[in-house]
This record gives C-alpha cells, structure tokens and sequence, in this order.
C-alpha cells in the first residue's frame, strides 16, 4: 500500500539554525509530493509542492524540498529557522485522483 | 476573501447524540473532502465529494454520513455508530483533480469532545 513516513515525530532546533524534516514516501511512479504546515488548532497551508521537473523546489517562508528519487525522499529545508516556524509540518502524496496520502506530521520546536 | 468557513470551532457530543459539522467554502470548488486529525496519526480520509449530489467513502468512513446538496457545502455527520469520536475534523476543498498536483485547501477544523 501506498504510504508517507516522516520518521521524526518532533525536532527542536535553535532559532538561526538550519533545519531539514524527513519524508520517504512508498511507491514506484513518481508521485506528487507536498509540504504543508500546520499552526495549533488551525488548518493546513501549502508551503510547496513537486510534480516534474526541477528536483529542487522553492516554497513560502523560505523553504525548499529537494525530490531524491533514488531515496525516495522529498526533504523540507530551511537555512535560518525563525520562532514563527514553530508549528506542524506534513508531507503528503498524490498519484492523481481525489486521494492525497498524509505522514503522521513532525512537530517542529524552535528555542531561543 | 475566499476560502473555507466551519463552524463550530469547539462541539460537544453527548452519548447517543447525531452531531453535523459545517463547511462551506466560496472558492467555486468542485471538489471537497472531510478528513479526520489523531494526534500522531496525520490525517485520514473520511468522505470526499466530486460534483454536487455525488460523494465516496474514505478509508474511516464508518459512523459518518454526508451530503452534497449545494456546490457550496458539504456537512458531516458524526452519527451516534462512532463510537470515538474525539478527534479534530478538517474540511478541504481542490479544483476538480486532473493530474493530482492540485492543492488542498483547509478551513480552520471543529474540534469534537464527548461529554
């Protein structure tokens, strides 16, 4: 079965300091691949998306993924981590169709 | 703005009770979907809605009923079958999907309790 795995369920980094979140994701075809960020009690927000083509992908707020399709993974990174960040991350797949496959989320803590 | 609008924020259930959550979005979507949010187990799909008067279940579609009357709306119903209701439920909406990189859009969720 098709699946998403974002290995780490919570990171705390200092604010400045890099940051990378994980995904693998399950499946042979390439997927559409999402990143979408979650603040407490709210709904999700699209922070980028890869479908074709560059393998790099730039996003709001400063993020970026990277697509690895050897790995199978598609990393969300930020170079400076600022305190707003704090918050929910889920990477998420599509093959096509009306059914978008969820990780499990890693929750993200910035300290001082 | 566009977007999508529910309602309520908070909602008590209590044993044996039918409960119906609100969402409406002004996005001129065709597509909406209803997931259910379990603290470290991501989202999951409930129900989802191509075109008005058509909808599919989900992979948790049991306890849970819907309807698609208008392009507009798409409540769900948490019947008294769901026996663990307790969760926070998000509706989304997406242009109708072709390829499938189209996005989601979420409205801010209703968290559900049992009294």
């Amino acid at each position: 079965a098709q699946s998403v795995t974002q290995p780490d369920i919570h990171i705390t980094v200092s604010e400045g300091a890099s940051l990378e979140l994980r995904c693998n994701y399950s499946y042979g075809a390439t997927p559409y691949l999402f990143w979408y960020v979650q603040s407490p009690g709210q709904g999700l927000q699209l922070l980028l998306k890869y479908f074709s083509g560059d393998t790099l992908v730039q996003g709001i707020k400063g993020f970026e993924a990277e697509f690895k399709r050897s790995q199978s993974s598609f990393n969300l990174r930020k170079p400076s981590v600022h305190w707003s960040d704090a918050a929910e991350y889920f990477c998420a797949w599509r093959s096509g169709g009306f059914k978008t496959i969820f990780g499990a989320g890693t929750r993200l803590f910035v300290k001082a | 703005d566009g977007g999508i609008t529910q309602s309520p924020k908070y909602l008590f259930r209590k044993e044996g009770q039918n409960v119906t959550l609100s969402c409406e979005q002004n996005l001129n979507h065709d597509a909406m979907y209803w997931y259910r949010q379990d603290p470290g187990q991501g989202l999951r799909l409930i129900y989802y809605s191509q075109i008005v008067n058509d909808f599919q279940k989900g992979d948790i579609a049991e306890g849970y009923s819907v309807s698609r009357e208008k392009k507009e709306s798409f409540p769900l119903t948490v019947t008294s079958a769901q026996k663990n209701p307790t969760a926070f439920y998000l509706c989304a909406s997406s242009v109708r999907p072709g390829l499938g990189d189209e996005k989601l859009f979420f409205g801010s969720g209703t968290q559900l309790s049992v009294l």
